[in-house]
């Protein structure tokens, strides 16, 4: 079975502009969750969506958004770029909730110059 | 305040010195335990879910436990591709989300 997958694997991007990654989950999966890992760091949490509605939502500004499509696919949005969003973002996809084992993608590097 | 604290931050063995890692954590109401590992440049790869005190969980040469307030992860034996940053994760009753630690980076030296 494909695992979660996201694309595209790399990005670079100049500060102020938007950027759109993509994230399908494993089959069968009904929720996905967004992380931003930057170097040396855990993973931190910035949204988990599941049936297409916002079910959590970590400490990031309202620059970052998300949504699910009916197919369980999600995409995250990132608007007016800083340097500090420079990063690893992982997309992780559950069952159903979070206490479900949360398998996670190979993640999108983003640089912003 | 960090919720959840892994130690040591970097571990160096040799191959075939056993040891273990600690997370440990100070919330309430824990739902799951969760120990990732990961290579550079590369998401989290999954390897056990715990519970409930008590708990224990094994595969090749790893094995987690769970305490009332933290979790060890045994490596009996490693060898070289053991070599990655372990996470541990929880998710509690009032925390609605995942909540990492910021990882223990092992080397295994042959």
């Amino acid at each position: 079975d494909a695992g979660v997958t996201q694309s595209p694997t790399h990005l670079i991007k100049t500060r102020g502009q938007q950027v759109t990654l993509r994230c399908s989950p494993i089959s069968g999966h009904k929720s996905v969750s967004w992380y931003q890992q930057v170097l040396g760091q855990g993973p931190q949490f910035i949204f988990q969506y599941y049936e297409k509605e916002e079910r959590g939502r970590g400490n990031f500004p309202d620059r970052f958004s998300a949504r699910q499509f009916p197919n369980y696919s999600s995409e995250l949005n990132v608007n007016a770029l800083l340097l500090g969003d420079s990063a690893l973002y992982l997309c992780a996809s559950s069952l159903v909730t979070l206490t479900d084992t949360q398998y996670f993608g190979p993640g999108t590097r983003l640089t912003v110059l | 305040e960090d919720q959840v604290t892994q130690s040591p931050e970097a571990l160096r063995l040799q191959e075939g010195e056993s040891s273990s890692l600690n997370c440990s954590y100070t919330v309430s109401g824990l739902r799951g335990l969760f120990w990732y590992r990961q290579d550079p440049g590369k998401g989290p790869e999954f390897l056990f879910t715990l519970y409930s005190a008590g708990e224990e969980k094994e595969k090749e040469r790893l094995k987690a436990t769970l305490t009332k307030k933290e979790s060890f992860l045994h490596i009996t034996a490693p060898k070289p591709e053991d070599s990655a940053t372990y996470l541990c994760a929880i998710y509690y009753n009032q925390g609605g989300k995942l909540i990492f630690g910021q990882g223990t980076e092992l080397s295994v030296k042959p």
